[in-house]
């Protein structure tokens, strides 16, 4: 079982729209959660940092389940500029971080 | 203030020569990492750098693979003998603090090197 899973898409999804994508991890051990973005053949840029509280940071809301053990992204009222492949980060008990492959969004005008 | 950076910024080498891949972390940032990404690929960590601690080095792939953090700061990812399945993007990152939960363990991104290896 890999580390972190996500649903690949692709997302497509017109302007305006509310978008929701989910990762699961597999170490229940996990300390630190994560949200970036990557456009193409570029770097990732965090996005967000997911706290157990849920936190949000404008039109992006990101919420943590350690009982279920999976982290969530919300995009309200979708923007062209927010396409991109988002990428779910955990941070396992030690050194290592573990990207999930990315969810790929693509919003239509 | 300045982001971390990379050079270069792409490499083509043939096969079987020696690349060293450098890594400028953000100037206080104690965690830096190497990473590789392969096109269309997610990201494969390779090694993670710790202040003065024995770096972390379970995700090199062999031991054609090395890497070298001098004073803290700059980094070296040297790669002996290339082969063409050490294409990919290297990516460095850094983090101001340690992992654990405790915040400032976010990870800022170099631009990457592009390595092609003919």
């Amino acid at each position: 079982r890999k580390e972190v899973e996500q649903d690949p898409g692709p997302f497509n999804v017109p302007e305006g729209a509310t978008v929701a994508f989910n990762c699961t991890y597999s170490n229940s051990a996990s300390q630190s959660f994560f949200w970036y973005r990557q456009d193409c053949r570029k770097e990732p840029k965090l996005l967000m940092s997911v706290y157990s509280s849920g936190n949000e940071d404008g039109r992006f809301t990101a919420q943590l389940n350690r009982a279920s053990q999976y982290i969530s992204l919300l995009i309200r009222d979708s923007k062209l500029s927010d396409s991109a492949t988002y990428l779910c980060v955990v941070n396992k008990a030690g050194n290592q971080f573990y990207f999930g492959t990315g969810t790929s969004l693509t919003v239509i005008p | 203030g300045a982001g971390v950076s990379q050079s270069p910024s792409n490499k083509v080498t043939e096969k079987g020569k020696d690349v060293e891949l450098r890594c400028d972390p953000i100037s206080g940032h104690t965690a830096l990492y190497w990473y590789r990404q392969s096109l269309g690929q997610g990201l494969e960590f390779l090694i993670y750098f710790q202040g003065n601690s024995a770096p972390d080095k379970s995700g090199l792939p062999s031991d054609r693979f090395s890497a070298e953090r001098t004073g803290g700061s700059v980094s070296t990812l040297t790669i002996q003998r290339t082969q063409q399945e050490d294409s990919a993007v290297y990516l460095c990152a850094s983090s101001l603090a340690p992992i654990g939960g405790g915040g400032g363990d976010e990870q800022y991104f170099g631009p990457g090197t592009r390595l092609t290896v003919t």
